[in-house]
């Protein structure tokens, strides 16, 4: 079983605040890091997948980060909106014996009006 | 577009008792999964395909098995439902092994 960690679990802030969250993953066998936007009674939703070292992704406000040498990516959220509130998944791709799509548990963002 | 489509979208069972989820999905992608949901452990894979005519186990296979029956298919079956096996389940698709994954509605499963 990999480890593909999230943190923080939750997270609240206001309107307007900017926000970042971690995703860290093994640093061997690396092929892909996603990031997935879940919101409620919904599907979960891409965002960004990530395969270079260095590599940085932007969607309008959302924009991520990725170093495989240490095992870690950041989600970065420009100046929330209420509308940004949903559950943020990584999920790690490995080659050999990692070859399959493990998810972290997410960090569950609300934004306040 | 329909993307990826699971049946049934609510099944209540009684412990012992089968059935069989659904899923299709008509982008013509190579690869499919199963994952399921519960609270506070995220999505877990059950089963992956990652091309038709193949199957592979995922973190949580126990209790369950599969079918790739064409490109398009990949049914998920429970053949003896246990309490445990109370759950969300998710069917994914994806283009190949690696790329992003398109997620279906859903199936909430209660295992009474």
């Amino acid at each position: 079983i990999l480890n593909v960690e999230q943190s923080p679990q939750s997270l609240h802030v206001q309107e307007g605040d900017s926000t970042n969250f971690t995703c860290s993953f093994p640093s061997s066998n690396f092929y892909a890091l996603h990031w997935y936007r879940w919101e409620t009674a919904k599907s979960p939703e891409a965002l960004f997948v990530m395969t270079l070292n260095g590599d940085e992704k932007k969607k309008g406000r959302i924009s991520a980060t990725l170093n495989t040498k240490e095992g870690y990516s950041y989600l970065y959220i420009k100046g929330s909106q209420p509308e940004d509130s949903a559950t943020y998944l990584c999920a790690f791709w490995g080659y050999g014996s990692a070859r399959q799509l493990t998810f972290g548990s997410g960090t569950q963002l609300t934004v306040l009006p | 577009n329909a993307g990826v489509t699971q049946t049934p979208k609510f099944q209540v069972l009684k412990t012992g008792q089968s059935m069989t989820l659904q899923c299709a999905q008509d982008m013509n992608h190579n690869s499919m999964y199963w994952y399921r949901q519960d609270p506070g452990m995220g999505l877990r894979l059950i089963y992956y395909s990652a091309s038709e005519g193949t199957t592979d186990k995922g973190e949580v296979p126990n209790g369950y098995n599969v079918s790739r029956l064409n490109k398009r298919e990949f049914s998920l079956r429970l053949e003896s439902a246990a309490p445990s096996q109370t759950s969300v389940y998710f069917c994914a698709s994806s283009e190949d092994a690696g790329s992003t994954l398109h997620f279906g509605n859903g199936t909430r499963l209660t295992v009474t």
